[in-house]
């Protein structure tokens, strides 16, 4: 049973570009969430996504964007991307929507904009 | 507003020293209370969790943690480290808003076990 799974590993984009970022949550889980983790910090809550919809969402610009495939895989977009933007991305997958479910994270993909 | 407070952002110890490591956090409603832990070049992963019951929790490794509902804290301790257990170490809350959960973590306190 493979978990949770981030394509690319690495990523090199230069300012104002755009990016997408794609996340398999692990099997017989239906909720995604996504996370920023910039050098030294603790990940930060960018949105989740149940249902193929946005669900709830941290203080992030509109900037990021999301989606939620059928199949319960999910895009994370950036676009105009910034130098502050470069990060490590998280996603993370959980078996239900409340209740008792725990997150399990994926490797990340680490951005970098210069 | 949820967040989480992590005291200590760098320890060093010598193997075989207890280990506390400090969490309190903020939150009006119930909360659920996590600690993971990322290795060196590896993914999140967690380390225990509480959501009810004993306050008392035994994870992984033989790390605990205590609910001090009074005090709102959730610290991490283990009697014995092991220089594997350098790494760095994430206390998160989960606590529910609008009918849907949000995890905060904190910033995280980086470990490092001397030989």
């Amino acid at each position: 049973d493979a978990g949770v799974t981030q394509s690319p590993t690495h990523l090199i984009k230069t300012r104002g570009q755009q990016v997408t970022l794609r996340c398999s949550p692990k099997s017989g889980h239906d909720t995604v969430s996504w996370y920023q983790q910039a050098l030294g910090q603790g990940p930060q809550f960018i949105f989740q996504y149940y249902e193929e919809e946005e669900r709830q969402r941290g203080n992030f610009p509109d900037r990021f964007s999301g989606h939620q495939f059928p199949n319960y895989s999910s895009e994370l977009n950036v676009n105009a991307l910034l130098l502050g933007d470069s990060a490590l991305y998280l996603c993370a997958s959980s078996p239900q929507q409340g209740g008792t479910d725990t997150q399990y994270f994926g490797p990340g993909t680490r951005l970098t904009v210069l | 507003a949820q967040s989480v407070s992590q005291h200590n952002h760098h320890v060093i110890l010598s193997e075989a020293a207890s280990l506390e490591l400090g969490c309190n956090y903020s939150y009006g409603g119930t909360v659920n209370l996590f600690w993971y832990v990322q290795y060196p070049g590896q993914h999140l992963q967690l380390l225990l969790k509480y959501f009810s019951g004993d306050p008392l929790v035994k994870g992984i490794k033989g790390f605990e943690a205590e609910f001090i509902k009074s005090k709102f804290s959730f610290n991490l301790r283990k009697p014995s480290v092991q220089w594997s257990d350098t790494a760095e170490y994430f206390c998160a809350v989960k606590g529910y808003s609008g009918g849907y959960q949000k995890v905060t973590f904190g910033t995280g306190t980086k470990l490092q076990v001397i030989p």
